[in-house]
């Protein structure tokens, strides 16, 4: 099953594009990337999603770089209201089922 | 429109005891997943409903069960509570079965006595 791999924290400040890194070296050609985020005492919120073309909507975008192995979440102008816990999630297809495997997340805090 | 909601938001058990916990989608979605989250595992996927129907299954012992009512409302009970059960669960909606955008409830934090 691909997993992926998040640093821990991250800082970010105010205004500034935030840049959250995400490895998923053992995706596979038919699986997505997503993102979610969780803000403290809520439920996770989805922010977007890929397969290998980069992504933008009006939250964020997403870069995955050519081998798929590996994609970046950009915040383009961090607030103090995107301080969360950011999961980097890959779709696993398996027997004909869907599984979603979230990574360790990265706690992002936007600094004033 | 009205969010996912889940009752009970907070609940404390014991040890051997059973547990249910219920969630209620986003009118017009059919499809409810579950999740636990807990500060050593994180997010883990439980299961998906659709259509009154488990669909997709994480892995996770025999005491973890779940329904789906035909208004699209779920249930998951845990049976035989154990201490490492404490956890906040969490249920997602989605229009159909494995939909690209889940949107998520505020979860019940179950804690295992």
């Amino acid at each position: 099953d691909a997993k992926t791999t998040q640093p821990t924290s991250m800082d970010c400040a105010e205004g500034r594009a935030a840049n959250l890194p995400c490895n998923h070296s053992t995706i596979s050609g038919n699986e997505y990337v997503y993102w979610y985020r969780q803000i403290h005492s809520q439920g996770p919120q989805y922010i977007i999603h890929g397969l290998k073309n980069n992504e933008t909507n009006e939250m964020a975008s997403l870069i995955i770089t050519e081998d798929r192995k590996s994609s970046t979440l950009i915040l383009p102008h961090a607030t103090l209201r995107d301080t969360a816990v950011y999961y980097c999630i890959v779709r696993v297809v398996g027997s004909g089922t869907y599984k979603y495997i979230f990574g360790t997340g990265t706690r992002l805090k936007v600094l004033a | 429109k009205a969010g996912v909601t889940q009752t009970p938001r907070y609940l404390i058990k014991t040890r051997g005891q059973q547990v249910t916990l219920s969630c209620s989608p986003i009118s017009g979605h059919r499809s409810v997943s579950w999740y636990q989250q807990t500060p050593g595992q994180g997010l883990q996927f439980l299961f998906e409903y659709f259509s009154e129907t488990q669909r997709n299954k994480g892995n996770f012992p025999g005491r973890f069960s779940g329904r789906q009512f035909s208004n699209s409302r779920s249930e998951m009970n845990v049976s035989t509570l154990e201490l490492g059960d404490s956890a906040l669960y969490l249920c997602a909606s989605s229009l159909v079965q494995a939909s690209n955008e889940q949107f998520f409830g505020p979860g019940t934090r179950l804690t295992v006595l």
